[in-house]
């Protein structure tokens, strides 16, 4: 089936130490997501990427790192510089280009505890 | 710049009761119009949408009117189930920002026996 595949669902980090999260689709989509899920705040965005070997900066950038060598792939790195790093994180990715409607579809999420 | 404002939560409901979600928008273009359902510990996953005015989203019994006179785009379920608990997030997307989703802050809807 496609979709999108997070790992791990949990992870737990402790202070000082960057953490790697996956995103996987086989979607064929060319626009990839990170956002950040905290509680009562909503969805915010960290990085997107709309092509391959491209990506943009969202609205919480800071402290965060991507790449984008693949297609397929759309992996979010977690450094020692984000001051709070205790949240829910989703992937999503869309059709992208002139096809594009907005329409995301997600991972299960990645949830990630610095102890 | 867009902005998506929805009603705050929680909501807590009886099985079988009436169920409105109201969201309102600002956008400068023509935007498509979004529900997103979020079970707990998962991703979010589309529920319905409406891509121009006076449209109607459905779908599991929800539905949305894309109102553009009001910029609204209100959720509603006649009859709710303790299997619709979860999060609902309203969205919109538009060509001027190049399709990214700009996400309301989410409901919690609880449903009780």
């Amino acid at each position: 089936d496609g979709g999108i595949t997070q790992s791990p669902k949990y992870l737990f980090r402790k202070e000082g130490q960057n953490v790697t999260l996956s995103c996987e689709q086989n979607l064929n989509h060319d626009a990839m997501y990170w956002y950040r899920q905290d509680p009562g705040q909503g969805l915010r965005l960290i990085y997107y990427s709309q092509i391959v070997n491209d990506f943009q900066k969202g609205d919480i950038a800071e402290g965060y790192s991507v790449s984008r060598e693949k297609k397929e792939s759309f992996p979010l790195t977690v450094t020692s510089a984000q001051k709070n790093p205790t949240a829910f994180y989703l992937c999503a990715s869309s059709i992208g280009r002139e096809r594009n409607t907005g329409e995301l579809f997600f991972g299960e999420g990645s949830r990630l505890t610095v102890l | 710049g867009d902005s998506v404002t929805q009603m705050e939560g929680p909501v807590t409901l009886s099985e079988e009761a009436f169920l409105t979600i109201n969201c309102t928008y600002t956008a400068t273009g023509y935007p498509s119009l979004f529900w997103y359902v979020q079970y707990p510990g998962e991703g979010l996953q589309l529920l319905l949408k409406a891509t121009k005015a006076d449209d109607k989203g459905s779908n599991k019994g929800f539905e949305a009117t894309y109102r553009k006179e009001t910029t609204s785009f209100h959720l509603e379920k006649g009859s709710v189930q303790v299997s619709d608990s979860a999060v609902y997030f309203c969205a919109l997307s538009d060509a001027g920002s190049n399709y990214k989703l700009t996400f309301g802050k989410g409901t919690l809807l609880t449903v009780n026996p």
